[in-house]
């Protein structure tokens, strides 16, 4: 089963606006969350992550949120620049275990 | 400092066949993982080594993977014999440290098998 959801396959946004990319997640046991980058013929890159015990983490133009009591969490990334456009994957890890759980992704297109 | 390799980048083969992957971490990484990506789905965990030894192997998906990681530097990934429904991207990840923080991607070995 899918423990970690990406719903939206894609994502189109003007450059210098805001990009917002969403995840929810089913699993009570996650307690520390990552978003990562990726390129084309490339492997995922960590971008930024965020740990249960807080509900914001913010690194230059990204800004994760978490929202523990509805399970999702969400990556601003403001302004949006066109080398921003790639498949963006949230990611999950449990505090019994290291098993990081991905979601499908969401493709980012930031249109010039 | 090199980053994670994965060889091949690209292989495709019959059904039945057999393909072994390779995957050399970050020098002085103890954890290395395997994921897979099938057809733009999730990227599914596979299995995780610390060092030589399998600290977890639940996502392995039935015998026909065979994953080791000899001396505790670089790992395998052996599909004995393939089905069409282990055509995915293969990746392999390693970091320092278990479990928190990013760990390191290679990028990927596109598996077809036909």
């Amino acid at each position: 089963d899918q423990q970690v959801k990406q719903n939206s396959p894609s994502l189109s946004v003007q450059e210098g606006r805001i990009s917002i990319l969403n995840c929810d997640y089913t699993n009570s046991m996650f307690d520390y969350f990552l978003w990562y980058k990726k390129y084309p013929a490339e492997g995922p890159t960590f971008l930024i992550s965020i740990s249960s015990i807080k509900d914001k983490n913010e690194d230059g133009r990204f800004t994760v949120f978490l929202n523990k009591s509805a399970k999702h969490l969400s990556l601003h990334i403001v302004p949006s620049q066109p080398g921003d456009s790639a498949v963006y994957f949230c990611a999950a890890i449990p505090g019994n275990n290291n098993d990081m759980r991905f979601g499908a992704g969401t493709r980012l297109t930031v249109k010039p | 400092e090199a980053g994670v390799t994965q060889f091949p980048s690209h292989s495709v083969i019959e059904k039945g066949q057999t393909v072994t992957l390779r995957c050399d971490p970050i020098s002085g990484h103890d954890n290395l993982y395997w994921y897979r990506r099938v057809m733009g789905k999730e990227i599914k965990f596979l299995l995780h080594f610390v060092k030589e030894s399998k600290q977890d192997e639940s996502g392995m998906p039935n015998n026909r993977f065979l994953a080791e990681r000899t001396g505790g530097t670089y790992s395998t990934l052996k599909v004995q014999p393939a089905e069409l429904e282990d055509s995915g991207v293969y990746f392999c990840a390693s970091s320092q440290q278990a479990g928190r923080g990013g760990y390191t991607f290679g990028s990927g070995t596109r598996l077809t098998v036909v």
